[in-house]
């Protein structure tokens, strides 16, 4: 069975810019949530789609937005890049939701300089 | 509220010793207590997971001990190998979302 995969695996951006990751979850999984990780601030959450829907958000502004598709698979996107949104981004798929195991992807590492 | 703390923020052992990281929270809702295991360059594995009407769990030589009174829990390994060396992260959720609330992490690193 696959694990989750997420791509791309680095990725360079110029502050300003924006960026779109990919997110594939294990097959039958219906939750794809999505955290931030930096040296300084550990693991943030940012946000939890299920069934296409977002069911929670974390504490990030609105350049962090996310959709989930018909097929499970989800984005993450960030616009207007800043120094600070470098980081190890990471994706995880659990089957229903909260309670359930959750699967991490290996992350995208994502620097803005 | 929304915070677990974590301790210690790092720990030296010696093979075959055992391995203590312990866990605090604050919200009484929390029902999900999973442990995940993250090697550098790596994504955070899932080792073991508990919730509170249990008061312990063990997996091979990984165990969580649960202290529902207290808000504790901590991860026990037990006969610790220097392939153990990574970063530990105790965690926290409640309800049906899968948000998990994340401790700092703890850095072990085992002596052969």
């Amino acid at each position: 069975k696959a694990g989750v995969t997420q791509t791309p695996r680095y990725l360079i951006k110029t502050r300003g810019q924006q960026v779109t990751l990919s997110c594939s979850p294990i097959s039958g999984h219906r939750s794809v949530s999505w955290y931030q990780q930096t040296p300084g601030q550990g693991l943030q959450f940012l946000f939890e789609y299920f069934s296409e829907t977002q069911r929670n958000k974390g504490n990030f502004p609105g350049r962090f937005s996310g959709r989930q598709f018909s097929n499970s698979r989800s984005e993450m996107n960030v616009s207007t890049l800043e120094l600070g949104d470098s980081a190890l981004y990471l994706c995880a798929s659990s089957f229903g939701g909260g309670g359930t195991e959750a699967f991490f992807g290996q992350g995208t590492r994502l620097t803005v300089v | 509220q929304q915070q677990v703390k974590q301790s210690p923020q790092s720990l030296i052992v010696q093979k075959g010793g055992i391995s203590i990281i312990n866990c605090a929270y604050e919200n009484t809702a929390f029902d999900y207590f999973p442990w995940y295991q993250q090697f550098p360059g790596k994504g955070p594995a899932l080792l073991i997971a508990i919730r509170p009407d249990v008061s312990e769990k063990k997996e091979g030589r990984f165990t969580i001990s649960f202290n529902k009174s207290a808000k504790q829990f901590s991860l026990h390994i037990m006969d610790s190998q220097p392939g153990d060396s990574a970063t530990y992260f105790c965690a926290a959720s409640k309800g049906s979302s899968y948000k998990l609330i994340f401790g700092s992490g703890t850095r072990l690193l085992v002596r052969p």
